[in-house]
């Protein structure tokens, strides 16, 4: 079958760093996204990677491990706007993309 | 601006009262495909579009259907809603698949009651 595992739940002081894990396995992939969605609004993307290695996007950061079938997202300098829930999702192959259920970050003062 | 546009934001109905949740994308995106949400299962897809007149089943396509005659328009329909349909639903676009990063609207909560 197919799966993505991500924690339910984190909690982070503002100004620090973390990091949040996902794990997949699917039948094929072509490309992982992480995704940001604030409580009662629509998810909007955040980062894209379908080659091994690090992408950098200002206070945002995405890494890929396509052999280990892992990714994570890694959010610096914490801010209050960052509360929110990441969802992680796999582009499978053919038209089909894979949600992980997400992981809801509270970042407290 | 560019965005995808989902109408009704909320709705409540009763079992077996047909709707439609209404889509429509102004960036001229190829793909349209729609999801559902619930606590503790994350987004499922539903149906998905490459093209006008090109649809497919998702993962839980079950008591929906869609179509694609324009570009720009993909209405979810359930001809026979159950409570197991209440849920959170989003449209989402992407210029050509699902390779691509997906633009969503605003989405619907629907309860059925």
């Amino acid at each position: 079958g197919q799966n993505i595992d991500q924690p339910t739940e984190m909690t982070a002081t503002e100004g620090a760093i973390v990091q949040i894990n996902c794990t997949y396995q699917t039948s094929g992939f072509n490309g992982l996204f992480w995704y940001q969605q604030h409580a009662g609004e629509a998810p909007t993307f955040l980062s894209y990677n379908v080659l091994d290695g690090l992408e950098e996007k200002g206070r945002f950061s995405s890494f890929l491990s396509r052999s280990k079938g892992y990714s994570y997202l890694l959010l610096k300098e914490l801010q209050m706007k960052d509360s929110a829930s990441y969802l992680c999702a796999v582009s499978s192959g053919g038209f089909k993309t894979i949600f992980g259920a997400g992981t809801r970050l509270f970042v407290k003062a | 601006e560019a965005q995808v546009t989902q109408n009704p934001r909320y709705l409540i109905t009763v079992t077996g009262k047909k709707l439609t949740v209404t889509c429509s994308q102004n960036m001229n995106h190829e793909y349209m495909s729609w999801y559902r949400q619930d606590p503790g299962l994350g987004l499922r897809q539903i149906y998905y579009s490459m093209n006008v007149e090109v649809t497919d089943k998702g993962d839980v396509p079950e008591g929906y259907k869609v179509s694609r005659k324009e570009k720009r328009n993909f209405p979810l329909i359930l001809e026979s809603p159950s409570p197991n349909q209440t849920s959170l639903y989003f449209c989402a676009s992407s210029i050509s698949g699902p390779r691509e990063k997906l633009f969503f609207g605003s989405g619907t909560q629907l309860s059925v009651l």
